[in-house]
């Protein structure tokens, strides 16, 4: 089975503190995925990587940063967190083949910005 | 960008067949429609996918007419494990496009 691994399930960090958020997967899936989940909003993306070193901005880019060094790993950056940051925060991944959509998601974390 | 629209909620008895739609009218030519669905404190699950007419698996059938303006996920026989959240999901991650967009979600409640 896939597995997409998040470092943290709850994160509480406060206004202007430097935020860093892992994801792991473990299929050697070329695409990764960051999104937040917000009550009524659904899953927005913020950002996605296609390979190593690339990324793109998805829906909502603001305020984040992405790093992916290794194919394994995605992580998210929130460069100053602010209170509007607080949210759910997911990982996916899936392979890079036209017309596969099925992304094997992370737990979650769910951040707290004080 | 296809913009997404599905019912906020969705009652159920168990054994019933519940079907929820996604309206997806600016849907790309090249774009896919998937389905998800989320418990409480997990990340999503992927159910099925299509591009056009009828795909069926061992839990769900997703139907797709010919204009792929909607898609139809029909869940047979709901049972009270079947409550969750459903998302479909509109693009193609496989082919490096990164314009996908998750509808905001329907909270389908079966009852006993």
């Amino acid at each position: 089975d896939v597995k997409v691994t998040q470092s943290s399930r709850y994160l509480v960090k406060r206004t202007g503190e430097k935020v860093f958020l892992e994801c792991v997967q473990d299929m050697d899936h070329e695409n990764m995925f960051w999104y937040r989940q917000d009550p009524g909003l659904g899953l927005r993306l913020i950002y996605f990587s296609y390979d190593v070193k690339m990324k793109e901005k998805g829906d909502i880019p603001e305020g984040y940063s992405v790093s992916r060094e290794k194919k394994e790993r995605f992580s998210l950056i929130l460069e100053s967190a602010s209170t509007n940051q607080t949210s759910m925060y997911l990982c996916a991944s899936s392979l890079r083949r036209l017309g596969s959509n099925e992304q094997f998601f992370g737990p979650g974390t769910r951040l707290t910005v004080l | 960008l296809a913009k997404t629209t599905q019912p906020i909620s969705m009652d159920s008895y168990e054994g019933q067949e519940v079907n929820i739609t996604c309206s997806h009218n600016n849907i790309a030519t090249n774009d896919y429609i998937t389905w998800y669905q989320q418990f409480p404190s997990q990340g999503p699950r992927f159910i099925i996918q299509g591009y056009k007419t009828k795909v069926t698996n061992e839990v769900a059938s997703l139907f797709i007419p010919a204009d792929r303006k909607s898609s139809t996920l029909s869940l047979p026989r709901v049972s009270l494990s079947d409550t969750a959240v459903y998302y479909c999901l509109v693009g193609d991650a496989g082919a490096g496009s990164y314009q996908l967009t998750f509808g905001k979600g329907t909270k389908l409640s079966v009852i006993p």
